[in-house]
């Protein structure tokens, strides 16, 4: 079946540094679409990409699809504490509007 | 104001115990998921409805019984608890199928 992986699992920075997580399908995606979980909380939508290599800017975050359409990465610059949490891409298929989740890359900032 | 909302929050219960989880979306969606989130934090879809029909149906055991009795709510039983059955649930909905789900605040459940 279609899986999407997603790395790396953790990673740990110092408040002020770059951070990039990187998803890949086995398979082409009708869309990609991310979710931040902050700990203790439920998944939260961020951004949806659609278009083959479209990049989305959300302040200090860049969202890129790949031209493929199979994979995607989330770029922070200058992490800050509040970017801490569990990062997820999701990658959609076209009829069912069935997500299927990476596992995740959890985020801890230093101050 | 709660968007989606379930209930309870937290769930514990005995093995073989019988159990129901609500659900109830005031967004106007057409869809809506139950998702199950593991101890590794994974999230796996088990269940979608959209306008009450159902469209993804997981291979989740058969203990596992959804039903929506109008577009605004999902709910879950949940059959013979078992050990593994342990998990945070997740309700989420969407607009129609494939647009940005929105997510409950969850139900942890733990079966002793």
């Amino acid at each position: 079946g279609q899986q999407v992986m997603q790395i790396p699992q953790y990673q740990h920075v110092q408040e002020g540094e770059d951070f990039t997580t990187y998803c890949n399908s086995s398979t082409t995606l009708s869309n990609i679409q991310w979710y931040k979980q902050r700990p203790g909380g439920h998944p939260v939508f961020l951004i949806q990409l659609v278009k083959s290599g479209e990049v989305k800017k959300q302040k200090r975050l860049t969202f890129q699809f790949g031209e493929a359409k199979k994979n995607s990465s989330l770029h922070i610059t200058a992490t800050q504490t509040t970017d801490v949490g569990t990062y997820f891409c999701a990658g959609g298929e076209s009829n069912t509007g069935k997500l299927i989740f990476g596992q995740g890359t959890t985020l801890q900032v230093k101050p | 104001d709660t968007a989606v909302s379930q209930t309870p929050k937290y769930l514990v219960t005995q093995m073989g115990n019988d159990k129901s989880i609500k659900c109830e979306q005031n967004l106007g969606h057409d869809t809506m998921y139950w998702y199950k989130q593991d101890s590794k934090k994974f999230l796996k879809i088990m269940f979608s409805y959209n306008n009450k029909e159902l469209i993804i149906n997981e291979t989740v055991p058969n203990r596992f019984s959804p039903k929506s009795p109008d577009k605004a709510h999902l709910n879950l039983h949940i059959n013979s608890l078992e050990l593994g059955d342990s998990a945070v649930y997740f309700c989420a909905s969407s607009k129609p199928p494939g647009l940005a789900q929105y997510f409950g605040p969850g139900t942890r459940l733990t079966v002793l």
